[in-house]
């Protein structure tokens, strides 16, 4: 897992709200990456962020936010526009902005009842 | 924890077997290439990666054989551990973007 670290490991929420998934890291990475990831499929991605106060969107960027504020800090807003929220969310982070060696945080198993 | 090997590919070997994960990767112009190890619940670990001006790239019981010519990228694990169970994972970066593309995996199973 390295420097990154994601909370909460488990997460439920009902349906309708909106959540934000935590991920810090404290290896001095430059970009950082959110992915979901569903099972039997590789990872999608969501949004990432090569500097502090800018963040592009990925793949499935629809019904999900982020903000960077910080170099080491990239939470994840999935709002109750997120149709099938429920899936496990990966954070990663790189040295640089392209995209050698990601390393992953442990996830988070996001539940929505 | 989260099962991620659902209907996955699936790779069935000894223990001290020697195993090949296979990669087909879609775009030429890709210039970077990871294999990641992802174990039940948890996040991918790095395991090796080759640029596109290598052909080969041995790491510890890893070895990562890039084959451009028809887009095929593949992992070798030497004396398979039961360890080494997880599911596999490619990704590619095409050249100029700061993304990866990710596989959906193999799934690799170890017998002692």
């Amino acid at each position: 897992d390295g420097g990154i670290t994601q909370s909460p490991k488990y997460l439920f929420r009902k349906e309708g709200q909106n959540v934000t998934l935590s991920c810090e890291q404290n290896l001095n990475h430059d970009a950082m990456y959110w992915y979901r990831q569903d099972p039997g499929q590789g990872l999608r991605l969501i949004y990432y962020s090569q500097i502090v106060n800018d963040f592009q969107k990925g793949d499935i960027a629809e019904g999900y936010s982020v903000s960077r504020e910080k170099k080491e800090s990239f939470p994840l807003t999935v709002t109750s526009a997120q149709k099938n929220p429920t899936a496990f969310y990966l954070c990663a982070s790189t040295f640089g902005q392209g995209a050698d060696e990601q390393f992953f945080g442990p996830g988070t198993r996001l539940t929505v009842l | 924890g989260e099962s991620v090997g659902l209907h996955l590919p699936t790779l069935s070997v000894q223990e001290g077997d020697n195993s090949i994960i296979n990669c087909a990767y879609s775009n030429s112009a890709s210039d970077y290439f990871i294999w990641y190890k992802q174990e039940s619940g948890k996040g991918p670990q790095f395991i090796i990666d080759i640029r596109s001006n290598m052909d080969k790239r041995q790491g510890q019981r890893v070895t990562v054989l890039l084959n451009k010519t028809v887009k095929h990228l593949s992992l070798q694990i030497a004396a398979t551990q039961p360890g080494d169970s997880a599911v596999y994972f490619c990704a590619e970066r095409t050249s100029g973007y700061s993304t990866l593309t990710f596989g959906k995996g193999t799934m690799l199973l170890v017998s002692p």
